[in-house]
């Protein structure tokens, strides 16, 4: 596609439901990053692929949250018995070359935990 | 270690004044510099980027950015705001993974 997908746009979960997260990058890109943006916050890193490989989930707040990028593409976020703390817009981004010298948004995943 | 401050939370002026939104970064390595615009209910658009190259970025919608490593700043200026440059926008530095501000609202009064 012509830019980074996320889906879907928005989710509502229970408090203790299981959610998965979807992102698409722009074809070709080598690097796929995961951030988290609370209300009236600037995005927080999460975690880094480079290709299939996971080369930094430093910023992933707990055990709860799992990502993977298995064929090097497309990228699943997962959070396992959500909290309400974990409610936040997930934004996914994808650059072409290693490292984040110009990284392009997807238009986020508003998770809503009830 | 990598951070960003962007003062204030809010700027607001008024159509067809000067818009200046302020950022000071902090990098343990030569920096790369981004400022991202981000509409309501939308994802991050990249307006402009440093890259150790001119120290004067020019971007898109008429903003640039000027880069002073003595000052350890990045600060966005347009010369006329319009009513369309109402959105929030995001300082970044960029190591290998990004770490932004905490970002400015900026209103535009008619």
């Amino acid at each position: 596609g012509a830019g980074v997908s996320q889906s879907p746009r928005y989710k509502v979960a229970k408090r203790g439901q299981d959610v998965a997260l979807r992102c698409d990058p722009i074809s070709g890109h080598v690097s796929l990053f995961w951030y988290q943006q609370a209300l009236g916050q600037g995005p927080e890193f999460l975690t880094y692929f480079q290709n299939e490989a996971q080369l930094d989930k430093s910023g992933l707040p707990s055990d709860r949250f799992f990502a993977e990028r298995p064929e090097g593409s497309v990228s699943t976020l997962k959070i396992q018995r959500t909290q309400q703390e974990d409610s936040a817009v997930y934004l996914c981004a994808s650059s072409l070359s290693r490292g984040n010298t110009e990284a392009f948004f997807g238009q986020g995943t508003r998770l809503t935990v009830v | 270690a990598q951070s960003v401050t962007q003062l204030g939370s809010h700027v607001s002026v008024s159509e067809g004044a000067l818009v200046l939104l302020r950022c000071n970064y902090s990098s343990s390595v030569p920096p790369y510099l981004f400022w991202y615009v981000q509409y309501p209910n939308q994802g991050l658009q990249l307006l402009l980027k440093y890259t150790s190259a001119a120290t004067l970025v020019k971007g898109i919608n008429g903003f640039e950015a000027e880069f002073k490593k003595s000052e350890t700043s990045f600060h966005l200026t347009k010369p006329s705001a319009h009513m369309s440059d109402a959105a929030e926008y995001f300082c970044a530095v960029s190591g290998i993974r990004m770490t932004f501000g905490k970002g400015i609202t900026l209103s535009v009064r008619p």
